[in-house]
């Protein structure tokens, strides 16, 4: 069975210093990940995918997700977060014709 | 621009009513479609896939003869909330993949409010 770990419930960071989103995943084959941002009462937004390739990919909004298959993480960076980016972010696996299993999500707070 | 609509965005309705959840792929085709439910506060579970022309596919313990699901054409599934109850009260996601590429879009979510 698949499953999405995001270990981290709720995070806070002050305007301007650097982001880190952790996520395990448990797949028997090789993984389609995501990172998905959802504002408050929003649908999803794709902020970046990992298919298969380069392990570090970017993706929109300044962020960037690095696949490590040794740890099973795909955990989303960013160097300097916004007030703009306080949302909450959901890790995913699988995709396409796949069903798309969530992680429980991290709720994201900005402070001036 | 989005790719993928829901309809409508939010509804209140009272309990014992149903009530009927539009996705729509905007630009392609979607022989598969896939309905999600989100609780207050917790993460998205898959609720059912919808098939164009055929029975949609439950996730174990969905109940299909409550959350009835039709995918008339290649470009529309609903959802229809029969005789909704407040525990039926969440917010309603859909997503539909692009056959050529495989991506995955997501409709924008529809909040019910049972009363």
């Amino acid at each position: 069975a698949q499953s999405v770990t995001q270990p981290d419930i709720h995070i806070t960071v002050s305007e301007g210093a650097s982001l880190e989103l952790r996520c395990n995943y448990s797949y028997g084959a090789t993984p389609y990940l995501f990172w998905y941002v959802q504002s408050p009462g929003q649908g999803l937004q794709l902020l970046l995918k990992y298919f298969s390739g380069d392990t570090l990919v970017q993706g929109i909004k300044g962020f960037e997700a690095e696949f490590k298959r040794s740890q099973s993480s795909f955990n989303l960076r960013k160097p300097s977060v916004h007030w703009s980016d306080a949302a909450e972010y959901f890790c995913a696996l699988g995709g396409g014709y796949q069903k798309v299993t969530f992680g429980i999500g991290t709720k994201l707070q900005v402070i001036p | 621009g989005a790719v993928v609509s829901q309809h409508p965005s939010w509804v209140i309705c009272k309990s014992g009513t149903s009530v009927k959840i539009e996705c729509r792929s905007l630009d392609f085709q979607a022989t598969t479609m896939f309905w999600y439910r989100q609780f207050p506060k917790q993460s998205l579970m898959l609720m059912a896939t919808s098939n164009e022309g055929s029975k949609a596919t439950y996730e174990q313990g969905v109940e299909k003869d409550k959350f009835l699901i039709n995918h008339a054409s290649l470009t529309l599934s609903t959802l229809t909330v029969t005789s909704a109850h407040p525990e039926d009260s969440s917010f309603y996601i859909c997503s539909a993949p692009r056959e050529a590429t495989g991506e995955l879009f997501f409709g924008e979510g529809s909040r019910l409010t049972v009363l």
